[in-house]
């Protein structure tokens, strides 16, 4: 059965750095989201992408965050200078209308 | 706007003994309500979901969740635990006349002892 995959598992980065964390989506879904858990937190909405734009976005996600479609096979989210609050599981997720989610990439900011 | 609230961090039962996790809603109109299930390095996992219909809905590994519009609820069963259970349990809800992204609860941790 089809999967969303994500990379890294894991990511340290310094606070001021930029990170791009990737999915990849199942091929024939259209929509595709981005969420957050802060951990012991609830896991939050960032934004959604359809047609090569994005769709919905919340509050959360301001300028330092951006998403691409660089290609037919991947969904990236790149967050520009890291504050130590973007410690948080990113989860990827893409779906017909109903999210599929990855496994989850753990973003530590030092 | 649309919420959910699971008011248990933890929930702790006995192996074989049933199970519930709670989880109550909000929404404007009518809700599409989802179990998601987290395992321990892995992504969340969809369990079941109730969109219309029978208020009594069937997953997977044989859990099941009731829908219940007067207390807002749609709490998550299991007649019999086991162990490998064991996993944080989210509730999600979206409202049928709003947008596709659904609003998740904090998760409830549930430990089945053996």
């Amino acid at each position: 059965e089809p999967e969303v995959t994500q990379t890294p598992s894991h990511q340290v980065t310094q606070m001021g750095q930029e990170v791009i964390l990737r999915c990849v989506p199942i091929s024939n879904h259209l929509y595709f989201y981005w969420y957050r858990q802060i951990l012991g937190q609830k896991v939050e909405f960032l934004v959604s992408f359809y047609n090569n734009e994005i769709s919905e976005k919340s509050e959360i996600f301001d300028d330092q965050f951006s998403v691409e479609r660089p290609d037919g096979s991947n969904f990236t989210l790149k967050i520009r200078s890291t504050k130590l609050e973007d410690s948080a599981m990113y989860f990827c997720a893409s779906g017909d209308r109903d999210p599929d989610f990855g496994p989850g990439t753990r973003l530590t900011v030092t | 706007a649309q919420s959910v609230a699971q008011p248990e961090d933890q929930v702790n039962v006995a192996e074989g003994n049933p199970l519930t996790v709670k989880c109550t809603y909000s929404v404007s109109g009518n809700p599409y309500l989802f179990w998601y299930v987290q395992y321990p390095n892995r992504g969340l996992q969809f369990l079941l979901k109730y969109i219309t219909g029978d208020n009594l809905v069937k997953g997977s590994y044989g859990f099941e969740a009731e829908f219940n519009k007067s207390q807002t609820s749609f709490h998550l069963k299991k007649p019999s635990a086991l162990v490998s259970d064991s996993a944080l349990y989210f509730c999600a809800v979206r409202d049928t006349g709003g947008s596709y992204i659904p609003t998740f609860g904090r998760g409830t941790s549930l430990i089945v002892h053996p």
